[in-house]
């Protein structure tokens, strides 16, 4: 299985202010396409969790500009350039690229 | 827009099996080629673990670690599909979740983009 490892596990932010949030793979994501499949998810508390980024760095639909997804291979980082109140919960990262999906512990972004 | 939602037991005795059910309302289970119907599991103090997807046509795919105690399948004419769960413990206590993974032709993918919002299952006598 490809293991996901994520850091910070907790981020305090002042509303506002930028996030950022690292997610590294033990093997490379990238597919022979060029693609690199890895997402992003937030899970809101009692939530289900919520697509925000596919393949690295593309929006899902209704995703607010304020979060971008950048990297390639084993590397990669999810940007909020402004936290607001609707963005505090737990950030995941999911590698698409191979069977089992697996994801990345879990990121909780908390007010600071 | 599709939705999913699940339904189950909600509390189940150790060793027996668990049976899960997500109806998808809002789109067909019956277009091809575009999505795989799929679980994940949230345990206490684990995060996520996917579980297991199938496609339109029953093509299944199962993490390993559950493989040998776990079945999906689906009912096209009742736009569901099921999870099994077998020799139940403690430790398959959690919230499971049905989600839709969105795919296209020649590897395009978009994500895990349709959630349900999670049945409780609790394993306990």
């Amino acid at each position: 299985d490809i293991v996901m490892a994520q850091s910070p596990l907790y981020l305090p932010v002042t509303p506002g202010e930028p996030a950022s949030i690292s997610c590294r793979s033990n093997q490379s994501l990238q597919h022979t396409n060029g693609k690199n499949f890895l997402d992003w998810y937030l899970q809101r508390p009692g939530q289900p969790p919520q697509l925000l980024i596919y393949l690295a760095s593309n929006r899902a639909s209704g995703v607010p500009d304020r979060f971008s997804g950048s990297g390639s291979a084993t590397d990669f980082t999810l940007k909020i350039n402004r936290v607001e109140a609707e963005d505090f919960g737990v950030y995941y990262c999911m590698q698409a690229l191979q069977i089992p999906r697996t994801f990345g512990q879990g990121t909780k972004v908390d007010i600071k | 827009q599709v939705q999913l939602q699940e339904s189950g037991p909600g509390l189940v005795k150790p060793s027996q099996t668990l049976s899960l059910t997500c109806t998808v309302s809002g789109g067909s289970i019956r277009r091809g080629g575009d999505y795989y119907w799929s679980w994940v599991r949230q345990l206490p103090g684990r995060g996520l673990e996917w579980i297991a997807y199938i496609y339109y046509i029953g093509n299944t795919y199962y993490n390993p670690s559950l493989k040998s105690r776990v079945t999906i399948s689906l009912d096209k004419s009742k736009n569901q599909f099921f999870l099994s769960v077998t020799s139940l413990t403690a430790a398959d206590t959690g919230v499971y979740y049905c989600a839709r993974e969105r795919v296209g032709p020649d590897y395009v993918y978009y994500g895990m983009d349709v959630w349900g919002q999670g049945t409780t299952v609790t394993v306990s006598s």
